[in-house]
């Protein structure tokens, strides 16, 4: 069964601190993986697309990881900010455009 | 202008009455997404349409209808809104180019049954 999950499902942490997503996923034949970044109401916002080939990407202070092999990716956030608090998506393609989603985790940067 | 755009951004209804959601896109994909939004629960699709002439059921269409009137249009219809249909909407649009498929979404209508 094509699964995605993440962790932990909410987090708080301390502005200017770091922290790290995890995503697992069973989907197969897998395409690309993507995290999305959804603030509160809004529609989710691509942050980072990664294929099969690639196993880090980078789009300022988040930086993306995936291991295909064991079907992890990671979502690294560097010296949080206020602004970082959303919840982040994690969304895994199969080849075909079908997509599998998972809940998400509820960030919280407190000042 | 937003890529997609959705209408109205909130609405409250009651029980019982029709409610049409709206959806409008200047992407130019084809492909077209309703989806649905509850805390814990995640995205849960409710149609796609991969063109014009293309309608097909996600995985909780009971209670729902949809109408691509045209490329750019893709609306959803709530023939008798019921409580439980409380939730945020979201519409997405999606171009299959190998390897690098993803959505676009709208910033969604937050839908109270009353």
């Amino acid at each position: 069964k094509n699964q995605v999950e993440q962790s932990p499902q909410s987090l708080i942490i301390l502005e200017g601190k770091n922290c790290t997503l995890q995503c697992n996923y069973t989907v197969s034949p897998f395409s690309n993986l993507r995290w999305y970044k959804q603030d509160t109401g809004r529609g989710p916002v691509s942050l980072t697309i990664m294929t099969f080939s690639e196993n880090t990407k980078s789009n300022g202070r988040y930086t993306a990881t995936l291991d295909a092999d064991t079907k992890q990716s990671s979502l690294h956030i560097t010296a949080s900010q206020l602004s970082d608090s959303a919840s982040y998506i994690c969304v895994v393609s199969a080849t075909g455009n079908q997509f599998y989603f998972g809940t998400g985790t509820s960030l919280t940067v407190i000042p | 202008d937003a890529d997609v755009t959705q209408t109205p951004r909130n609405r409250i209804t009651k029980t019982g009455k029709r409610i049409m959601l709206e959806c409008s896109q200047t992407k130019g994909h084809d492909r077209m997404y309703w989806y649905r939004q509850d805390p814990g629960l995640g995205l849960r699709l409710i149609y796609y349409s991969f063109d014009v002439k293309d309608i097909n059921k996600g995985e909780i269409s009971d209670g729902y209808s949809v109408s691509r009137q045209a490329q750019a249009k893709f609306s959803l219809s709530l023939e008798s809104a019921i409580p439980n249909q409380t939730a945020l909407y979201f519409c997405a649009t999606s171009e299959p180019k190998t390897g690098l498929d993803g959505y676009t979404f709208g910033s969604g209508t937050r839908l109270t049954v009353v």
